[in-house]
């Protein structure tokens, strides 16, 4: 496709439930990023892709978050067990993994836990 | 603990005005640092990047580097109300591959 996407655009569930976002970056593009946006906050980083090598992890905030990226494409944002203060916009993004070059985001899962 | 901090704002200048909007981050080995602009419910998008010291011109953006002082600007010229958004500065941390700290962002506000 042309840009990023994601889906859903918006999930709502319940506390303790588990909910998968899906992010599609734009082909060719080597690099995935996965990032959080709560009300009134910039961007905190969650956990990015660069090609086969192994994922960096270190901004996942607790064991309930983990994703994976299949084929080098596709990649899946999972939470278990949600809880209220996991409401938040989930940004992914994609670039060609240069330290210089753009991340293109997509346009977001806007996640509400009940 | 990687920080990028700034002024959360609201900034507010009159059209035809020079914005200036400043950065500083706490990482002293950054190496390429960004600025995002952020429409109310929308995603950021890529406004500049830099990562040599010194200016770079951009049309009516100018993003000024000073690893020194580790700040980074972004200065606006002949802002437009268009331009009313949120400002998202950004750094990629050394030793980090590419992935990007952000600060929380400045909001600007220009008046017609």
């Amino acid at each position: 496709g042309a840009g990023v996407s994601q889906s859903p655009s918006n999930k709502v569930t319940e506390k303790g439930k588990d909910v998968e976002l899906r992010c599609d970056p734009i082909s060719g593009h080597t690099a995935l990023y996965w990032y959080r946006q709560s009300l009134g906050q910039g961007l905190e980083f969650l956990i990015y892709f660069q090609g086969n090598s192994a994922p960096d992890k270190s901004g996942l905030p607790s064991d309930r978050f983990s994703a994976e990226r299949t084929g080098g494409s596709v990649s899946t944002l999972t939470i278990q067990r949600t809880q209220q203060e996991d409401s938040a916009v989930y940004l992914c993004a994609s670039s060609r993994g240069l330290a210089e070059d753009e991340q293109f985001f997509g346009p977001g899962t806007r996640l509400t836990v009940l | 603990q990687k920080e990028v901090e700034q002024n959360s704002g609201p900034l507010s200048v009159p059209e035809g005005a020079i914005a200036s909007l400043n950065c500083t981050y706490s990482d002293r080995g950054s190496q390429s640092f960004f600025w995002y602009r952020q429409y109310s419910g929308k995603s950021p998008e890529l406004i500049m990047f830099i990562y040599s010291n010194g200016d770079k011109e951009d049309g009516r953006f100018t993003a000024q580097l000073n690893k020194a002082s580790q700040y980074v600007s972004l200065l606006i010229r002949d802002s437009q109300p268009s331009d009313s958004a949120t400002y998202l500065c950004a750094v990629t941390p050394a030793g980090a591959g590419t992935a990007l700290i952000f600060g929380k962002g400045t909001t600007l506000s220009v008046s017609s």
